[in-house]
């Protein structure tokens, strides 16, 4: 079965400390993984994608297929950056494909 | 300018009702979905449909059923309405060709079901 695990349900820092949000996840194929962001009160948002490797408002996240993990970091976290993360894996069927997504994490990060 | 807009945003109701929720996109996607979002935050997707043809029913009971009208559209009908239904539902859009597929969301519907 192919799934996507965030063991987190609520992570909580200060402003300025690390984050790290974890991301593991069960695919028999080449994953496609994504991080989404839904902040408070707007809707769900694309944060960013693997294959793009790029950093947005300061996070990343890395591929490691070795131990199928797709976690999200920051080296500062900013009180702005409270809101909730999803993970989410690309699933493709019959040439259409769909996002499957973990249970979330709520990140908040305190002043 | 919504790139994903929702009909009503809030919905109260009572056990054994049917409601609908409208969805539409204006970003000429050819694909849109429901996903629900329970009181855990938990998001699981219900339906996706591809050019107005239904592609996944993720064993969704037979009271849902969606509709769509043309591939700009997707309407979320449910009938006789039970306590587990109160959820947010999400619809979304994309388009399947590309390469890597961006999922743009609606607001959500917040439906309470008493």
């Amino acid at each position: 079965a192919q799934r996507v695990t965030q063991p987190e349900k609520l992570l909580s820092v200060f402003k300025g400390a690390p984050v790290e949000l974890k991301c593991n996840y069960s695919y028999s194929g080449s994953p496609e993984l994504f991080w989404y962001v839904q902040y408070s009160r707007q809707r769900l948002q694309l944060l960013l994608r693997h294959i793009s490797r790029e950093s947005i408002k300061g996070f990343t996240a890395d591929l490691n297929k070795g131990e199928t993990s797709f976690h999200l970091k920051k080296p500062f976290a900013q009180e702005e950056d409270s809101a909730m993360y999803y993970c989410a894996l690309r699933l493709t069927n019959s040439g259409y494909s769909t996002l499957t997504f973990g249970k979330g994490t709520m990140l908040l990060v305190s002043p | 300018d919504t790139a994903v807009s929702q009909t009503p945003k809030y919905l109260v109701t009572q056990m054994g009702n049917d409601k609908s929720i409208k969805c539409e996109q204006n970003l000429g996607h050819d694909t849109m979905y429901w996903y629900k979002q329970d009181s855990k935050k938990f998001l699981k997707i219900m339906f996706s449909y591809n050019n107005k043809e239904l592609i996944i029913n993720e064993t969704v009971p037979n009271r849902f059923s969606p509709k769509s009208p043309d591939k700009a559209h997707l309407n979320l009908h449910i009938n006789s309405l039970e306590l587990g239904d109160s959820a947010v539902y999400f619809c979304a859009s994309s388009q399947a060709d590309r390469g890597s597929p961006e999922l743009f969301f609606g607001e959500g519907s917040r439906l309470t079901v008493l």
